[in-house]
């Protein structure tokens, strides 16, 4: 069965330093990976995802991923983060074909000044 | 409409008091998906429902809670006899349908916070 682990419930930084947040997921079959954001008292709102072709994947607010094949991940970067930055962030993976999308436990960064 | 919208955005209900959940998906997504998620935890999965094909119940963590779906438009969520743990934010989200295996993302409403006083 699909699972999603992000290992880090809240990852502090400082406002411009470069932030990681990691996901793992495990799956016997091919799948498609998402990441989402959730700023305080609103929806989930879709960063970015990986379907197919490069494995660097661009979002929206200068966000990134990389899908690792090899060593099952899909970690979420940014160069420079900003206060804005605030919020809940959400690994999820879908498998090919599949409907259902299942979620990590979120991490939440929080961005210092 | 633009977005996925829920109402109420917020119910507080007594406990044993029966609730529904409403969720307006985006015009033209066939799937609509319920999730729970509690206070510092993941999303839960509840139930799926993909045009007119059975929903996927297995979420569903018990059988006071049931969701309907007319077609491609509006659902509920009903949780009977509420209970305290039943306090959570609930999600609804909608995509359109899968096709040739190719997924889209999941568009989300801004959820329901339901307290179980």
């Amino acid at each position: 069965a699909q699972s999603v682990t992000q290992l880090d419930s809240q990852v502090p930084v400082f406002e411009e330093a470069p932030v990681e947040l990691r996901c793992n997921y495990s799956s016997s079959v091919s799948v498609y990976l998402f990441w989402y954001v959730q700023y305080p008292n609103q929806g989930l709102q879709l960063l970015l995802k990986y379907l197919s072709g490069s494995t660097l994947v661009k979002g929206i607010n200068g966000f990134e991923a990389e899908f690792n094949k090899s060593q099952t991940s899909f970690h979420l970067r940014k160069p420079s983060v900003h206060i804005s930055d605030t919020a809940e962030y959400f690994c999820a993976v879908s498998e090919k074909g599949t409907y259902k999308y299942i979620f990590g436990t979120g991490t939440r960064l929080k961005v210092l000044a | 409409g633009a977005g996925v919208s829920q109402s109420p955005s917020n119910k507080v209900t007594e406990k044993g008091k029966d609730v529904e959940l409403r969720c307006d998906p985006i015009s033209g997504h066939t799937a609509l998906y319920w999730y729970r998620q509690r206070l510092g935890q993941g999303l839960e999965f509840l139930i799926y429902f993909q045009g007119n094909s059975a929903p996927d119940k297995s979420g569903l963590p018990s059988d006071r809670f049931s969701a309907e779906r007319t077609g491609e438009s509006v659902s509920t969520l009903t949780i009977q006899r509420t209970q305290q743990e039943d306090s959570a934010v609930y999600l609804c989200a909608s995509s359109l349908a899968v096709i040739a295996g190719q997924n889209t993302e999941a568009f989300f409403g801004q959820g329901t916070r339901l307290t179980v006083v």
